[in-house]
């Protein structure tokens, strides 16, 4: 069975600093990956998805993430933070069409300071 | 396109009263349905799913339950609230292996 793994339940970064939010998978095949944010009180919107093309994707809002199969992971980037990026981030990996076959990570919570 | 709709927005019950939280998504058929809670200051957790009319799958043991009587209809309820129900409930839909699409959510308080 799949699952994911996110470093850091928090992070917090200045304005303007880089994003780094991390996010490591397992899975038995090879999977499909997605980052959504969530601002509050909304609900999930997606920023960027891995579906075996290109392994670096970008998203909506400057976002990036990489797709490293060496190291099982999918971490989100963005060079800049902005204040508007405050909200809670979820990785989750999918490996086949089954309904239950869909698993997010616990969420990291996106801080920027001033 | 695709569009996923939840109502109530909010809603505050008092324990021990019924439930009937309703998801209905638009431009797309026979998709996988899910529902999950967010408790405050929590992740998602998976209550149900289903893969088409009338199947559904839960995850959770819990007072709540789930039903699919139409194809873009998925309807969470309970007959007897507890304190613990309160939450962020969000609705999904999906198709194939892609992407959940999310709808704005319920926030339930049981008061």
């Amino acid at each position: 069975a799949q699952s994911v793994t996110q470093l850091g339940s928090h992070v917090s970064v200045s304005e303007g600093a880089l994003v780094l939010l991390r996010c490591n998978y397992s899975s038995s095949v090879p999977p499909y990956l997605f980052w959504y944010v969530q601002y509050p009180n909304q609900g999930l919107q997606l920023l960027l998805k891995y579906t075996s093309a290109a392994t670096l994707v970008k998203g909506i809002n400057g976002f990036e993430a990489e797709f490293k199969k060496s190291e099982t992971s999918f971490h989100l980037t963005k060079p800049s933070a902005h204040m508007s990026d405050a909200a809670e981030y979820f990785c989750a990996v999918s490996e086949d069409n089954y309904g239950q076959n869909f698993v997010f990570g616990p969420g990291t919570r996106l801080s920027v300071l001033p | 396109s695709q569009t996923i709709h939840q109502w109530p927005a909010t809603l505050v019950q008092p324990v021990g009263s019924p439930l009937s939280l309703e998801c209905t998504v638009e431009g797309t058929s026979n998709p996988n349905l899910y529902w999950y809670r967010q408790a405050a200051g929590r992740g998602l957790q998976l209550l149900f799913y289903s893969v088409g009319i009338g199947q559904i799958s839960s995850e959770v043991p819990q007072n709540l339950s789930a039903s699919r009587p139409q194809d873009r209809q998925f309807i969470l309820s309970s007959k007897k609230l507890l304190l613990s129900d309160s939450g962020f409930y969000l609705c999904a839909w999906r198709q194939g292996r892609d992407e959940q699409f999310f709808g704005p959510g319920t926030r339930l308080t049981v008061l």
